[in-house]
């Protein structure tokens, strides 16, 4: 069965310092991996996905299949980073992890 | 552009009264998903629609239902209705099912009194 899991409910750091949200899969395919956003009162939002590689608002994510780990990271946090991030394992749903919320603080 | 549309935004019904949730997909998306989100839960899969057929089905009480329309637009019918179903209910769209990024609509916050 797929599974994801975000150990850290609560990651608070201050602005400037690295951030590292992370997040561990279990799949018996090939996997895709999604990191969601939530902003306060918004909607879910595709923040990235492994198979683009790409960096968005600083934000990036190496997909580790020795390790089954998708971690998000960004060097210098930000204000505006303050939001709810899922990772979602996609199949013909999304498997999200119980989430992690990133408070950046002053 | 054209996103995803939830209506009502919210809906406050009593105990054993009945809801009903819209949700309209993204022009050309053919597959609708519903999630719940319970007050600091992660969002659970309910249910999903591919071409107006059900496509895969999560943890959805048997007092829940849904069905994809012709029009591609999906309701989710709720009856006898409990305290516990309050929750944010989100439907997303993707133009397919599998590997594509599901794109997520406002929600429609439930409160049941």
């Amino acid at each position: 069965a797929q599974r994801v899991t975000q150990p850290e409910k609560l990651l608070s750091v201050f602005k400037g310092a690295p951030v590292e949200l992370k997040c561990n899969y279990s799949y018996s395919g090939s996997p895709e991996l999604f990191w969601y956003v939530q902003y306060s009162r918004q909607r879910l939002q595709l923040l990235l996905r492994h198979i683009s590689r790409e960096s968005i608002k600083g934000f990036t994510a190496d997909l580790n299949k020795g390790e089954t780990s998708f971690h998000l990271k960004k060097p210098f946090a930000q204000e505006e980073d303050s939001a709810m991030y899922y990772c979602a394992l996609p199949a013909s749903k999304l498997t999200f992890g119980t989430g992690t919320r990133l408070q950046v603080t002053l | 552009a054209a996103g995803v549309i939830q209506s009502p935004r919210h809906l406050i019904k009593e105990k054993r009264e009945t809801a009903t949730l819209k949700c309209y997909p993204i022009p050309r998306h053919d597959t609708v998903y519903w999630y719940q989100q319970g007050p600091g839960q992660d969002p659970q899969f309910l249910i999903s629609f591919y071409e107006k057929m059900q496509s895969d089905k999560g943890s959805i009480p048997d007092r829940f239902s849904a069905q994809q329309f012709s029009d591609y637009h999906s309701e989710l019918n709720m009856s006898s209705l409990e305290l516990g179903d309050s929750a944010l209910y989100f439907c997303a769209s993707s133009p397919g099912t599998g590997f594509y990024e599901q794109y997520f609509g406002p929600g429609t916050r439930l409160t049941v009194t």
